[in-house]
């Protein structure tokens, strides 16, 4: 079964502070994919990143970077010096390397960040 | 170029009413997604579209649901005899997907449904 756990519901920071959101999955899969998303308040989802499983280096994008460990199924998404402007819904998502590129969504982490 | 645009944005029915939700989705994508959003909750599969192939039903929860697609292009999400709890957001995403290849989904705004 595929399944994606955001254990964190909410976080709340202040401006400037760094936030790691969680995310682990399962799966049974040997080659999948690993997404991450977000959902401002206008509600419209806007990719952020697609890690193949065989590629286990981090990655950094200005002051995004993610974590992805199979040892632990994890892949961590980390916001550098957060802005107001990263205040959003960001979901983790996992899709099977089938051809049916459905993807499973975790249930989101919600980010505030106030000034 | 145009994104994912979804129709109507947002739309309130009274229970038992059937509703049609349409996406229209980025000009040469071949592969079409619905899925949905409940409050407080994750996005769920439901329906998939790829080209001329038949589509993967496998995530809508019951035959009040259905879906299609015309000409490749368009589809529309069909939901009979609504019901309070098929209350949520219903997003279409598309992409080009090439075969077992992974590729990004594009995903529209989003309608909102609330059945009374």
């Amino acid at each position: 079964a595929q399944k994606v756990t955001q254990a964190q519901t909410e976080i709340s920071v202040v401006e400037k502070e760094d936030v790691t959101l969680d995310c682990v999955y399962e799966t049974r899969d040997t080659t999948y994919y690993l997404f991450w998303y977000k959902q401002p308040p206008s509600g419209e989802l806007v990719f952020l990143i697609r890690r193949n499983s065989f590629d286990e280096q981090n990655e950094i994008s200005g002051r995004y970077s993610w974590n992805f460990q199979k040892s632990t199924s994890s892949f961590n998404f980390t916001i550098t010096a957060s802005q107001v402007v990263d205040s959003a819904v960001y979901f983790c998502a996992l899709e099977r390397n089938t051809g049916f590129q459905k993807l499973v969504f975790g249930t989101g982490t919600r980010l505030l960040v106030s000034p | 170029g145009a994104g994912v645009s979804q129709s109507p944005s947002n739309k309130v029915t009274e229970k038992g009413k059937d509703v049609e939700l349409r996406c229209d989705p980025i000009s040469g994508h071949t592969a079409l997604y619905w899925y949905r959003q409940s409050l407080g909750q994750g996005l769920e599969f439901l329906i998939y579209f790829q080209g001329n192939s038949a589509p993967d039903k496998s995530g809508l929860p019951s035959d009040r649901f259905s879906a299609e697609r015309t000409g490749g292009s368009v589809s529309t999400l069909t939901i009979q005899r609504t019901q309070q709890e098929d209350s949520a957001v219903y997003l279409c995403a598309s992409s080009l997907a090439q075969g077992r290849l992974s590729n990004e989904q594009y995903f529209g705004p989003g309608t909102r449904l609330t059945v009374t």
